[in-house]
């Protein structure tokens, strides 16, 4: 699977969007970029996953860049329960291969009042 | 549905001693994980089973550790001596074709 670059951490404010970079410049075809969170003290928490259009769901959007290089994580208006580390993994699609993932450092994402 | 149901959510043994946690996946999943998480290593994939086999073990960190997963509703991982190090969380997550849903995790620590 191909490896993913975050920022280890940033402060946003409540109310706000919260804007989640990623890059996955060595990602291929058939990999799929996927998005987890981490509340302290809890299992980690799908979010949304991708492979080449942009996508939105109740809790965010996922736009990848045309190149697929990398994406960004949008979280609409964070509020102070958004605080987590979140994860940019990038996985084959294929369900063959298993769903396996190779969890990174993360961004440890601070919302404030 | 309940979700993951990992057991116990918190133990603490003594050195040498055998440490068994336990895991209850979400019905008509056909992927269970087993992760380790610790502040230096952060989270890492054990071992995972497909319809109640094996599939990759390679993450099992040493001949101590040790997983079963009898049937479809119910896996283990075995310690056996446990060690200090071995103090950590241990997640279990069970999957459908996208999404991976993780129990609370065990802390388990080792003294």
């Amino acid at each position: 699977d191909a490896k993913t670059t975050q920022p280890p951490s940033m402060d946003c404010a409540e109310g706000r969007a919260a804007n989640l970079p990623c890059n996955h410049s060595t990602i291929s075809g058939n990999e799929y970029v996927y998005w987890y969170r981490q509340i302290h003290s809890q299992g980690p928490q799908y979010i949304i996953h991708g492979l080449k259009n942009n996508e939105t769901n109740e809790m965010a959007s996922l736009i990848i860049t045309e190149d697929r290089k990398s994406s960004t994580l949008i979280l609409p208006h964070a509020t102070l329960r958004d605080t987590a580390v979140y994860y940019c993994i990038v996985r084959v699609g294929d369900k063959a291969a298993g769903n396996k993932l190779t969890f990174g450092g993360g961004t440890r994402v601070l919302v404030k009042p | 549905d309940a979700g993951v149901i990992q057991s116990p959510r918190h133990e603490v043994t003594e050195m040498g001693q055998e440490v068994t946690l336990r895991c209850k996946p979400i019905s008509g999943h056909d992927y269970l994980f087993w992760y380790r998480q610790t502040m230096m290593r952060g989270l890492e994939l054990l071992i995972y089973f497909n319809n109640n086999v094996p599939i990759d073990d390679s993450g099992m960190p040493e001949d101590r550790f040790s997983a079963k997963m009898p049937n479809a509703s119910f896996s283990t991982l075995k310690i056996q001596p446990s060690e200090p190090r071995d103090s950590a969380v241990y997640f279990c997550a069970s999957s459908s074709p996208w999404e991976q849903y993780f129990g609370p995790g065990t802390r388990l620590t080792v003294t």
